[in-house]
């Protein structure tokens, strides 16, 4: 069912330092796992994914981690930068290709 | 990568009344399109899987006859919020996908009943 309404743990990061964003999937069948931006009032935007088949994919100024030993699934973003500011959402895919969400890390630039 | 556009961006309902929300892919061919509800500070939940030309599927406790979804092409999925109250208002946001994984979402619909 869904959550009760809780404050987004939130990750504040200096203008210029990596931020590294972590993520524990539940389900060990699957086998897609993408990461998404939010900007307040907006949809989720595309950001980068992974197959269960890697362990590691990186594209510009980011990088995701699979670990599937442990579940956990990571998002480093090099070099943070102001319009980096949002909220952040794993999601994982299983049976019925249904996206599964992870309950999302805010992220502060400070400048 | 692909557009999927949402329309409304927001509206303000009285409770009682019904709004459809409509969800377009611009430059493809959705073969599935999903709907998420989203509330203050939370993650999204998904509502229903729509495909074009068949009933949607619903998620557990998702009512079906409150929500109805119209999947009628490949390019468009309407969302209606039947009888609205105003613990419905929610940020509603659709996603469309074409063959591969990856899904593109909508800019979102805040839906708000008074």
């Amino acid at each position: 069912g869904e959550s009760v309404g809780l404050h987004l743990p939130t990750l504040s990061v200096q203008e210029g330092d990596n931020s590294i964003i972590n993520c524990a999937y539940s389900n060990s069948a699957s086998d897609y796992f993408i990461w998404y931006k939010q900007e307040s009032g907006k949809g989720p935007q595309f950001i980068i994914d992974i197959r269960s088949n890697m362990d590691k994919r990186q594209g510009q100024r980011v990088t995701v981690l699979l670990n599937k030993t442990v579940k956990h699934l990571s998002l480093q973003i090099a070099a943070t930068q102001p319009g980096d500011s949002a909220v952040y959402f794993c999601a994982e895919r299983a049976a019925g290709n249904k996206l599964t969400f992870g309950g999302g890390t805010r992220v502060l630039v400070k400048p | 990568g692909a557009v999927v556009s949402q329309h409304p961006s927001w509206v303000i309902c009285k409770s009682g009344t019904s709004v459809k929300i409509e969800c377009r892919s611009l430059d493809f061919q959705a073969t599935t399109m999903f709907w998420y509800r989203q509330f203050p500070k939370q993650s999204l939940m998904l509502m229903a899987t729509s495909n074009e030309g068949s009933k949607a599927t619903y998620e557990q406790g998702v009512e079906k006859d409150k929500f109805l979804i119209n999947h009628a092409s490949l390019t468009l999925s309407t969302l209606t919020v039947t009888s609205a109250h105003p613990e419905d208002s929610s940020f509603y946001i659709c996603s469309a996908r074409q063959g591969s994984p990856e899904a593109f979402f909508g800019q979102g619909t805040r839906l708000t009943v008074v």
